[in-house]
């Protein structure tokens, strides 16, 4: 199955805190998991992805943990800036060469 | 590096003409491309996959007879709108996959299109 969603869900956080956006992705097979960036009118940009294997990665300002218990992914970005305003979307598929299954997203504002 | 364009960006027109947008992979090479469609605050919908010398596979209620798709080159694929209408004023993003750089697929700026 996959998840698309029909409104984004809306975090508001202030500049300099730290934001946390989750994702409930659906195929226990999936191996890879990325998330992504998307500005007005642009398309989407990379941030980071994590293999099945591990179950935390970090990057410049942003980690991403995995949990495949329950199906659930996260994206924490640390000192969010008004610049990270966007909306975040996570995706999730089995093996790289597979069609990417895009999660509903959420819309992040950062209030200065 | 691992560029992907799109064009037009932006495509106003009448109902019943076709449209044709490029995908290209700038500098590398992608025996894979994938076509997106994204609704107005919504998540991206994958179309079809774009196979370099073969037939694109379409997803689940996606025509292929409306929705052209043609992947001539490791650089380049097509997709072409027939006889658009309203109803497919969208977002149309592409992406591609590096074969040398892993399993990340790079995302173009997509394509407005908008039918009158």
């Amino acid at each position: 199955g996959e998840s698309v969603g029909l409104h984004l869900p809306t975090l508001s956080v202030q500049e300099g805190d730290n934001s946390i956006i989750n994702c409930a992705y659906s195929n226990s097979a999936s191996d890879y998991f990325i998330w992504y960036k998307q500005e007005s009118g642009k398309g989407p940009q990379f941030i980071i992805d994590i293999r099945s294997n591990m179950d935390k990665r970090q990057g410049q300002r942003v980690t991403v943990l995995l949990n495949k218990t329950v199906k659930h992914l996260s994206l924490q970005i640390a000192a969010t800036q008004p610049g990270d305003s966007a909306v975040y979307f996570c995706a999730e598929a089995y093996s790289g060469n597979t069609p990417l299954v895009f999660g509903k997203g959420t819309r992040l504002s950062v209030i200065a | 590096g691992a560029v992907v364009s799109q064009h037009p960006s932006r495509v106003i027109c009448k109902s019943g003409t076709s449209v044709k947008i490029e995908c290209r992979s700038l500098d590398f090479q992608a025996t894979t491309m994938f076509w997106y469609r994204q609704f107005p605050k919504q998540s991206l919908m994958l179309m079809a996959t774009s196979n370099e010398g073969s037939k694109a596979t379409y997803e689940q209620g996606v025509e292929k007879d409306k929705f052209l798709i043609n992947h001539a080159s490791l650089t380049l694929s097509t997709l072409t709108v027939t006889s658009a209408h309203p109803e497919d004023s969208s977002f149309y993003i592409c992406s591609a996959r590096d074969v040398d750089l892993g399993d990340t697929q790079h995302f173009g700026d997509g394509t407005r299109l908008s039918i009158l």
